[in-house]
């Protein structure tokens, strides 16, 4: 079946380090790809997307390349900061149940010190 | 402002006690969608609804019920609730057709408790 998987956290990293956050995915189709962010107490609020092969979206300085060869979808951010900390969210949409469904990863804790 | 409330925030109840979760939009979209976030898990869709009087079930529907009446409101209703239901519960609504972009607009979450 359709699913995406994230690597697991925590994710602990100094303030101006790079970060890169991994998610695979698997999907009978071509999936519309995206990143979601969760910051502590709230819903979650989408991060970026990308909607077909070699794609790359971006937004806060984050960005993901949709790599249909590989299917992935790697969150990178070239220097994090402490406002970064939150839990990230892979997803994919586009297959049954229309555009609308997503399918979530697991989720990836960030935690980033001063 | 754009938003989707969800009424109550925090809920501790107890085993068999009815309750409902309410949802409400103010962006017009057709499609709205409920989620339970676990640990390790992700969120998991519970139903789902294309339009008023429309509604489909999603991965984990079992013990739960939904309806829509209105475009705006999409109540949670757990009729017997058991302590697996023990969850954080999202949510979410989006456009439906030519106009949706594929980004679901997320509620800030319940977070229900069943001893």
């Amino acid at each position: 079946g359709n699913s995406v998987t994230q690597m697991e956290g925590p994710v602990t990293l100094s303030e101006e380090a790079f970060l890169t956050i991994n998610c695979t995915y698997t999907a009978t189709g071509y999936p519309s790809l995206f990143w979601y962010v969760q910051y502590p107490g709230e819903g979650l609020q989408l991060l970026l997307k990308a909607t077909k092969a070699d794609d790359k979206g971006s937004n806060k300085g984050f960005e993901a390349t949709y790599r249909k060869e590989t299917t992935s979808f790697h969150l990178e951010k070239g220097s994090v900061q402490v406002s970064d900390s939150a839990v990230y969210f892979c997803a994919l949409s586009g297959l049954s149940g229309g555009y609308n469904k997503l399918i979530f990863g697991a989720g990836t804790r960030l935690a980033v010190h001063p | 402002e754009a938003q989707v409330t969800q009424n109550p925030r925090y809920l501790i109840t107890v085993t068999g006690k009815k309750l409902t979760v309410t949802c409400s939009q103010n962006m017009n979209h057709e499609y709205m969608s409920w989620y339970r976030q676990d640990p390790g898990l992700g969120l998991r869709q519970i139903y789902y609804s294309m339009n008023v009087e429309v509604t489909d079930k999603g991965d984990v529907p079992e013990g739960y019920k939904v309806s829509r009446k209105e475009k705006r409101n999409f109540p949670l209703i757990l009729e017997s609730p058991s302590p697996n239901q023990t969850s954080l519960y999202f949510c979410a609504s989006s456009f439906w057709g030519q106009g949706n972009t594929g980004e679901l607009f997320f509620g800030e979450g319940s977070r229900l408790t069943v001893l």
